[in-house]
């Protein structure tokens, strides 16, 4: 069955760094895109950014965009995002999310059938 | 860019029918999805490409998507469908490509 297992969310202080990992298992990671989506507490969802099957196309959010990184290991069958200049809008759980296979031309467009349980990242002083 | 514009709350008595939509310049164009979600826990896919259901999901839960408007249906409504629900588009235009979502709707059952 497919499993997407977050770890290293925690406390940090705001301006310090942080790297997100995504431990998938259960299908072919390498075929696929994956993406970050978050949730502050007691608010919706935020998408954060996407990467495709092989990690030549990626794409953020705009108050994402220049702090942080999404990549992969494929190897590994591991997602990642490189947390940095971390702000206190950036406390949320943190969810990484199986998206479309990568053989469509619209991998992007795709629904996400499979979530993680999510990691809990809170910066604050 | 794109918004998606759901109302945040929808109340339903048991066996009754619950409609949350999902409003977008011309979304009938863009393919949508929904999300359960319940406290605690991680969204759960249960309608995709508009009105398509995975394996799992019952057939009360239905979708449809015409000119700016898409709808979640939810018919013979349970108090376990109480949960909020998000719509979710992908964002093509110009000056932003990206997944946007829907501010989401709490789904009372009365």
């Amino acid at each position: 069955q497919v499993q997407l297992v977050e770890s290293g969310g925690g406390v940090v202080q705001p301006g310090r760094s942080l790297r997100l990992s995504c431990a998938a298992s259960g299908f072919t990671f390498s075929t696929y895109g994956m993406h970050w989506v978050r949730q502050a507490p007691g608010k919706g969802l935020e998408w954060v950014a996407v990467i495709s099957y092989d990690g030549s196309n990626k794409y953020y959010a705009d108050s994402v965009k220049g702090r942080f990184t999404i990549s992969r290991d494929n190897s590994r069958n591991t997602l990642y995002l490189q947390m940095n200049s971390l702000r206190p809008e950036d406390t949320a759980v943190y969810y990484c999310a199986k998206g479309g296979p990568g053989y469509s031309s619209s991998w992007y467009t795709y629904y996400f059938d499979y979530w993680g349980q999510g990691t809990l990242v809170t910066v604050s002083s | 860019s794109y918004v998606l514009t759901q109302p945040p709350s929808v109340s339903v008595a048991p066996g009754q029918t619950a409609w949350i939509t999902c409003g977008g310049n011309n979304i009938e164009s863009k393919s949508v999805h929904w999300y359960q979600q319940k406290p605690g826990q991680a969204p759960v896919l249960v309608v995709y490409d508009d009105s398509d259901r995975p394996s799992g999901i019952p057939e009360r839960f239905a979708g449809s998507n015409s000119g700016n408007t898409a709808t979640l249906t939810i018919t013979r409504v349970e108090a376990g469908d109480e949960a909020d629900y998000y719509c979710h588009v992908w964002d093509s235009s110009s000056d932003h490509r990206g997944v946007v979502f829907g501010g989401g709707t709490k789904l009372t059952v009365l």
